[in-house]
């Protein structure tokens, strides 16, 4: 079945050390997705990628990158995780980026940061 | 910036009873409106959503919702719960020129047996 996968499905990191997340998608679509979850929240977009174009909310900290080597994968790196960090993060995909596309989500990746 | 609010942060609803659950977006422009559930250990899935057209939208397992402009609201509803529509459920919109999606908090439903 198509989908979006990501993996791990948890991640367990020190304080400070880098981390990152992976994100792939057997939909063939044109645009991927990262989302931080934080407990009881609405999961809040961080940036997204329309190919190979990378698109950063302005609320997002420099802490947090993203790559997309190729059409299927997708990266999110944390360059030095803190505590605040730690949520559920959780990757999308759409076929295009027109504003009624549905967004595909993955299972998400549970970050525990120590 | 735009904002979605929904209500409840937890409905508990015996088998059989009728659910509402709210939702209502702040955004003065046109809007499309989504409801997405997340079945326990299960990623977020559509169960409907709304562009276009007719306000009343069916979506799968039986969820309906209705857009009311004048209210600012896109509240879901089904007839009749079962157990396995213990879930939560998070209201979502875009705006007409951005794909930029924004959630609410969520609400969980419980459906007791």
């Amino acid at each position: 079945d198509a989908m979006v996968i990501q993996n791990p499905r948890y991640q367990v990191t020190q304080f400070g050390k880098p981390v990152t997340l992976s994100c792939s998608q057997t939909l063939n679509h044109n645009v991927m997705y990262w989302y931080q979850q934080k407990s009881s929240q609405a999961p809040k977009l961080l940036f997204h990628y329309y190919d190979k174009d990378f698109n950063n909310e302005a609320d997002t900290p420099d802490n947090f990158q993203s790559r997309r080597p190729n059409t299927s994968f997708c990266f999110l790196d944390i360059r030095s995780p803190g505590l605040g960090d730690a949520a559920m993060y959780l990757c999308a995909t759409s076929r295009d980026a027109r504003s009624t596309d549905t967004q595909y989500f993955g299972p998400g990746t549970r970050l525990t940061v120590l | 910036a735009q904002s979605v609010s929904q209500h409840n942060h937890h409905v508990i609803l015996s088998e059989a009873a009728s659910l509402e659950l709210g939702c209502n977006y702040s955004y003065g422009g046109t809007v499309n409106l989504f409801w997405y559930v997340q079945y326990p250990g299960q990623h977020l899935q559509l169960l409907l959503k709304y562009f276009s057209g007719d306000p009343l939208v069916k979506g799968i397992k039986g969820f309906e919702a209705e857009f009311i402009k004048s209210k600012f609201s896109f509240n879901l509803r089904k007839p009749s719960v079962q157990w396995s529509d213990t879930a939560e459920y998070f209201c979502a919109v875009t705006s007409y020129n951005n794909n930029d999606m924004r959630f609410g908090a969520g609400t969980r439903l419980t459906v007791k047996p």
